[in-house]
């Protein structure tokens, strides 16, 4: 499988801490994306960091990248009730699956007021 | 408002039957993508076009079927082929031919089969 895997499954937090998920990959990449999606809804892009890059910010949000230990987080700082979601991580395919975007089963965030 | 669309938002079907999901988009983007989300599961691809009158099957394209005659419009019919249809079906896209893109979704079309 291409699949990214997200660690952990589910997270659990108060309002104003901090959350930490982590994404593995398997397979060379040329950028990882990060994406939102809450219950019963769309994804929501969230960040795309390229192979190249070690750490990106937008917001509250910070990505790192380890592509010696292909390995991605997503730290969202001071999180708000409004932050949980299921959040994935993604990246594309290569050879006979180019341009295909694959996805982790997601870390599920609830972060209680 | 720029962005895809997905109708109907919730769909039954009788087994045996074909159905069709819409998906539209005014994006102008060259690309786009039919997922099956399953309960706790990450995003399978069904099919993919990334230009008009041409499309890739994905992952797990048996039992469905595409078209892309259109740049707006890119429906995908769910066959009677399909064992396991219930899901949560959402549709993508992504600007130009580049392969490695953001992909922006629309909201999802839950599918049941009584």
């Amino acid at each position: 499988s291409q699949q990214g895997e997200e660690d952990p499954q589910a997270l659990s937090i108060q309002e104003g801490e901090n959350a930490t998920m982590n994404c593995s990959y398997k397979t060379s990449i040329n950028n990882l994306q990060w994406y939102r999606q809450n219950s019963g809804r769309g994804l929501v892009h969230l960040i795309l960091i390229r192979s190249n890059e070690r750490e990106k910010h937008s917001g509250r949000l910070r990505v790192t990248l380890d592509t010696s230990k292909k390995s991605s987080s997503l730290l969202i700082t001071a999180s708000r009730a409004a932050d949980t979601a299921s959040y994935f991580c993604a990246t594309y395919g290569g050879g006979s699956t180019l341009g295909r975007l694959y996805f982790g089963r997601g870390t599920q965030l609830t972060v209680w007021p | 408002d720029g962005g895809i669309t997905q109708s109907p938002k919730y769909l039954f079907r009788k087994e045996g039957q074909n159905v069709t999901l819409s998906c539209e988009q005014n994006l102008n983007h060259d690309a786009m993508y039919w997922y099956r989300q399953d309960p706790g599961q990450g995003l399978r691809l069904i099919y993919y076009s990334q230009i008009v009158n041409d499309f890739q099957k994905g992952d797990i394209a048996e039992g469905y079927s595409v078209s892309r005659e259109k740049k707006e419009s890119f429906p995908l019919t769910v066959t009677s082929a399909q064992k396991n249809p219930t899901a949560f079906y959402l549709c993508a896209s992504s600007i130009g031919r580049d392969l490695y893109n953001e992909q922006f979704f629309g909201p999802g079309t839950r599918l049941t089969v009584l």
